[in-house]
């Protein structure tokens, strides 16, 4: 079945330094794969996905993610962290593999943006 | 415009009650996924609709969950004898067709505390 791998539960970074989230993933045939962000009590936003062409795929919010096959992994990035980013970060997989469309996600990763 | 409706959005029960959770998704969408998210948990996949079709219903934990979507609009997902352990947010999401590589759009969810 489709996973996904958040390795870290929570990533601690100053305002304006570099993000990173990391999610490594494990699937059958190719990965959709997708990041979400959620903000207290309220319900998930998509952020950007990966289907298929550059490596590199921009978002919103000036989030960024890279796909790297060899690796299996799709790590969110942003360069220069605001305060409002806090939050907690989800990363998704879907494989037309399985024959089922549903979205497989991570644990999720606490954000804490220090000002 | 309107996203994802839930209703409503907390739900206290005593144990061994039956309670209804509804999602209003955006409408005219195609797709209808419900998942349930534990505290400190990512959202874990229950069922899926395509229109009024379930398609997939693998993930519901137990006989006591049921889930319907009669005219392929509003959902209505059961808890039949509510056990402490079925405690969680409950996720409805939507998505405007069939493909893989279409992000969810998610409702705030219902948070479900059984006493």
């Amino acid at each position: 079945a489709q996973s996904v791998a958040q390795p870290e539960d929570q990533v601690n970074v100053a305002e304006g330094n570099p993000l990173t989230v990391k999610c490594t993933y494990s699937v059958s045939g190719n990965p959709y794969l997708f990041w979400y962000v959620q903000y207290p009590n309220r319900g998930l936003q998509f952020l950007l996905k990966y289907i298929t062409g550059d490596n590199l795929v921009k978002g919103s919010y000036g989030f960024e993610a890279e796909f790297n096959k060899s690796q299996t992994s799709f790590h969110l990035k942003k360069p220069s962290a605001l305060v409002s980013d806090s939050a907690l970060y989800f990363c998704a997989v879907r494989s037309f593999f399985y024959g089922n469309n549903r979205l497989a996600f991570g644990k999720g990763n606490q954000v804490v943006v220090i000002p | 415009g309107a996203g994802v409706s839930q209703s409503p959005r907390y739900k206290v029960a005593k144990r061994g009650q039956d309670v209804a959770l509804r999602c209003d998704p955006i409408s005219g969408h195609v797709s209808l996924f419900w998942y349930q998210q534990a505290l400190g948990q990512g959202p874990e996949f229950l069922t899926y609709f395509q229109n009024e079709a379930q398609l997939d219903k693998s993930g519901l934990p137990s006989d006591r969950f049921f889930a319907e979507r009669p005219e392929g609009s509003v959902s209505t997902l059961k808890i039949q004898r509510t056990q402490q352990e079925d405690s969680a947010v409950y996720l409805c999401a939507s998505s405007p067709d069939r493909d893989y590589n279409s992000p969810l759009h998610f409702g705030n969810g219902t948070r479900l505390t059984v006493t």
